[in-house]
């Protein structure tokens, strides 16, 4: 059974960091592309970053030079770090797996969401 | 970029109605949108992909049309457990992946 779980969210002040989680199991996380969505408070979903089965990169605008997706094969997890944190970056983080070829742009499985909030 | 627009923003209908959501995308995506539901508190959960194909497990009342620029997921018969927000998803020019705004949907 494909299983997501993130972990790492906190409240934490503007400019900080922190670094997200993303456990899979029923799967290996090098085998789909791996994406981050976020969703502040009452809001709607926003794509935040990829990575490739290959392990190249891709980064929404408004967080591109901010943030870095990685991936851990030996612990089968996904990760975001997050740099120079705003307050528009609260929100509820999502880990969420690419379908199978040619729909690797589709959601398959979501975890179960892990909040950052920035605040001072 | 592509933005995605859908309609209604919110709806109220009845047990046992058929519903119907649009999508409309400001440039042709062919047939790469996708559509997911999202019940208050939970993940979002897809429910179609390639415009009409039918996840697995998803309910046959749940189905979606369109191609080009509109779409359209169609509720057959309301359920009370389909109260949730509905988000569609252009994929058609990866990396790059945009959500609509969203649609709530309430029962009467």
């Amino acid at each position: 059974e494909v299983q997501l779980v993130e972990s790492g969210g906190d409240l934490i002040q503007p400019g900080g960091s922190l670094r997200l989680s993303c456990a899979a199991s029923g799967f290996t996380v090098n085998s789909n592309y791996m994406s981050w969505v976020r969703q502040a408070p009452g809001k709607g979903l926003e794509w935040v970053s990829v990575i490739y089965r290959g392990g190249s990169t891709y980064y929404a605008g408004s967080v591109k030079g901010r943030f870095t997706i990685s991936r851990d094969n030996s612990k089968n997890t996904l990760y975001l770090q997050m740099n120079s944190l705003r307050a528009d970056d609260t929100a509820v983080y999502y880990c969420a797996r690419g379908s199978e070829p040619p729909r690797t742009g589709v959601f398959d499985y979501w975890g179960q969401g892990t909040l950052v909030t920035v605040s001072s | 970029d592509i933005q995605m627009t859908q309609s209604p923003s919110s709806l109220s209908a009845s047990v046992g109605d058929r519903v119907t959501i649009t999508c409309r995308a400001s440039q042709d995506i062919s047939n790469y949108l996708a559509w997911y539901q999202q019940k208050p508190g939970k993940a979002p959960k897809l429910l179609i992909y390639a415009a009409s194909t039918l996840q697995s497990g998803v309910p046959s009342r749940f189905s979606g049309s369109g191609s080009g620029t509109d779409f359209t997921l169609t509720i057959s018969s309301l359920q009370p457990e389909d109260v949730a927000t509905y988000y569609c998803q252009k994929y058609n020019s990866a990396p790059s992946i945009t959500f609509g705004q969203g649609t709530r949907l309430e029962i009467k």
